[in-house]
């Protein structure tokens, strides 16, 4: 089954806007969560990642938000561009294990 | 550097058919992924290799499937016979392993995408 769920599978915004996408976990030895950010025909390439020691973490428009007591963290998009198009995945590991990926959400940015 | 080097790109192939995925990692990394994506089960890890020797084959589905990595910068993922549910992207990545192969960024090659008629 999967070890971490992620909401929505798809959304739409228009340019400018702000995209959130969710995720989920159980396994409280998860200590690092990275988003990978896919385009098509392309793999996957890491975006940003968090360590649960902190709540938040920002680069340039990229923004997630982790709380660790409710098992939660999120990606923010800022001001969203038709580039930023793409399907995002969230994934948790702990320190030996496998990275556990998230379904994907697909993300498509209108002028 | 070139990046995670996949081969071949495209695979068409009728069912009870040998198919082999060629991967070139980065230099100098010492993890390699095996990775199938679909969109009933999304992405999922195959296989792992440490320094040349696979840590974790628990994924790979069934044993039809094999993976080889005979050094450094190459290694193969063989399905025989071929059929049509292993229709899928194949990706492999690389990543440097300190701590851990899985908390390293993973690079990822183009994919190979498998169609088995």
């Amino acid at each position: 089954q999967q070890q971490v769920k992620q909401s929505p599978q798809s959304l739409i915004v228009q340019k400018g806007g702000i995209s959130i996408i969710n995720c989920a976990y159980e396994n409280t030895a998860f200590d690092y969560f990275p988003w990978y950010q896919q385009f098509p025909g392309k793999g996957p390439a890491l975006l940003i990642a968090i360590r649960p020691d902190v709540s938040e973490k920002k680069e340039g428009r990229f923004t997630i938000s982790f709380n660790k007591s409710a098992k939660q963290f999120s990606l923010h998009i800022m001001d969203s561009q038709p580039g930023d198009s793409a399907t995002y995945f969230c994934a948790a590991t702990d320190s030996w294990g496998k990275l556990q990926f998230g379904a994907g959400t697909q993300v498509v940015v209108t002028p | 550097d070139a990046g995670v080097i996949q081969s071949p790109r495209h695979e068409v192939t009728e069912m009870g058919q040998e198919v082999t995925l060629r991967c070139k990692p980065i230099s100098g990394h010492d993890y390699l992924f095996w990775y199938r994506q679909t969109m009933m089960r999304g992405l999922e890890l195959l296989i792992y290799f440490n320094n040349n020797v696979p840590i974790d084959d628990s994924g790979m589905p069934e044993d039809r499937f094999s993976a080889k990595m005979p050094n450094a910068s190459f290694s193969t993922l063989k399905i025989q016979p071929s059929e049509p549910r292993d229709s899928a992207v194949y990706f492999c990545a690389s990543s440097l392993g300190t701590s851990g192969g899985a908390q390293e960024t993973q690079y990822f090659g183009p994919g190979t995408r498998l169609l088995v008629l």
